[in-house]
């Protein structure tokens, strides 16, 4: 079926290092996937976006890269900060509508 | 833009009432999506609209979801009778197609709707 799974339901590291956070999806026709960050009391915020005929893109301090043949999707967060701490979604758009579904999310926490 | 605007922010009810949650989207946009986000279920697409208009409600959970769009700046998604089982934070989202699948475009949301039903 069609499903967005992480690895990891929470990741600890300290500031100033660098995160990653994985996400595997099933669909193997999904052309798009995107990350969000969502704080407490807040709603998911847009992070980055990849499409399918890319394999890495790059934004300010983060990096996604996506491995079609083993269906992975990584984000990179170099030099976490404190106010890198919040729950990651990754998101494929791979619904029979095209929807973007969502996957259950990674707690990151950062120690100072 | 202040962005996607839903209200209440928080709903404390009643088994039984009825539940009515509002938002208004960014100016321009003309996707609107509602989402229901619990601990165990994560994010999920209730019912999307384009231009207005309600293209797919399949992630609906029943009858006692219904979910409107007047005109390109205001929706509402109403719960009639509420139940426990539907306390989750309702977020409200919507997007400018760009020429693509509409969930291959990124997403404003809003801040959420937490809603408890005792």
């Amino acid at each position: 079926g069609e499903s967005v799974g992480l690895h990891l339901p929470t990741l600890s590291v300290q500031e100033g290092d660098n995160s990653i956070i994985n996400c595997a999806y099933s669909n193997s026709a999904s052309d798009y996937f995107i990350w969000y960050k969502q704080e407490s009391g807040k709603g998911p915020q847009f992070i980055i976006d990849i499409r399918s005929n890319m394999d890495k893109r790059q934004g300010q301090r983060v990096t996604v890269l996506l491995n079609k043949t083993v269906k992975h999707l990584s984000l990179q967060i170099a030099a976490t900060q404190p106010g890198d701490s919040a729950v990651y979604f990754c998101a494929e758009a791979g619904g029979s509508q095209g929807n973007l579904i969502f996957g259950k999310g990674t707690k990151l926490s950062v120690k100072p | 833009d202040a962005g996607v605007i839903q209200s209440p922010r928080h709903e404390v009810t009643e088994m039984g009432q009825e539940v009515t949650l509002r938002c208004k989207p960014i100016s321009g946009h003309d996707y609107l999506f509602w989402y229901r986000q619990t601990m165990m279920r994560g994010l999920e697409l209730l019912i999307y609209f384009n231009n207005n208009v309600p293209i797919d409600d399949s992630g609906m959970p029943e009858d006692r979801f219904s979910a409107k769009m007047p005109n390109a700046s205001f929706s509402t998604l109403k719960i009639q009778p509420s139940e426990p089982r539907d306390s989750a934070v309702y977020f409200c989202a919507s997007s400018l197609n760009r020429g693509r699948k509409p969930g291959a475009n990124v997403l404003t949301f809003g801040a959420g709707s937490r809603l408890t039903v005792l």
